[in-house]
């Protein structure tokens, strides 16, 4: 009954690093998604995937890149981090579009 | 631009109280969501719909579409509700969801 796992939950990075944050989920999902939240701002959408073979650019792309490398597994990589990338992200996956998200546990990560 | 925004920001309550978050939206959703993110950081949804009413134990979701706005209800509050509220829309289309800022409330016993 895991749903939607990431991993890392914590990471701190200097600022050039890479990394990248991975995202798996269980459901038989289509659309997977990847937020970053910030204090006091709402859930930002980095990227999503409406499908398998699919990706797109969401509110806040930039210094990202994803790969939807299976229908299970979306992932986040952050080629040469920043400062500014500091922030919770989130991973979320549903099985349409007017479906309820079901969201994995976040991975705080601090550039220095 | 499609927006949601959500009032009151901050509340505090004391346990027992009848709580009312508010949610406001752009013309042309497809779905309202309500979300909750607890204390520790996860986020689970509570309640999606796209007209009238619904209802989960002491949580009511109530939309109206005319108004463009969506209200969530806590009846006899406690101090385990106490997270963030997060309100999300869907605008028409095949399109990603739309967040809130979050309404961060706490029941005091």
């Amino acid at each position: 009954n895991a749903g939607v796992t990431q991993t890392p939950k914590f990471q701190v990075l200097k600022t050039g690093q890479s990394m990248t944050l991975q995202c798996a989920q269980d459901m038989n999902h289509n659309s997977m998604y990847w937020y970053r939240q910030d204090p006091g701002m709402g859930l930002r959408l980095i990227y999503y995937s409406a499908s398998e073979g699919t990706t797109d650019k969401g509110e806040v792309p930039n210094g990202y890149n994803v790969s939807r490398l299976n229908k299970r597994e979306f992932s986040l990589r952050l080629e040469s981090a920043a400062p500014s990338q500091t922030s919770v992200y989130f991973c979320a996956s549903r099985p349409g579009w007017d479906t309820e998200a079901f969201f994995g546990q976040g991975t705080r990560l601090t550039v220095v | 631009k499609n927006e949601v925004e959500q009032s009151p920001q901050n509340l505090t309550a004391q346990e027992g109280e009848f709580i009312t978050i508010n949610c406001s939206y752009s013309v042309g959703i497809s779905a309202l969501h309500w979300l909750q993110q607890h204390p520790g950081g996860g986020i689970v949804s509570l309640f999606m719909l796209s007209s009238g009413k619904k209802k989960h134990g002491r949580l009511i979701a109530t939309i109206n579409i005319q108004e463009k706005h969506s209200s969530l209800h806590i009846t006899a509050s406690h101090p385990r509700d106490s997270a963030v509220y997060i309100c999300a829309a869907r605008y028409s289309g095949n399109t990603p969801l739309v967040f809130g800022k979050g309404t961060r409330l706490s029941v005091i016993a």
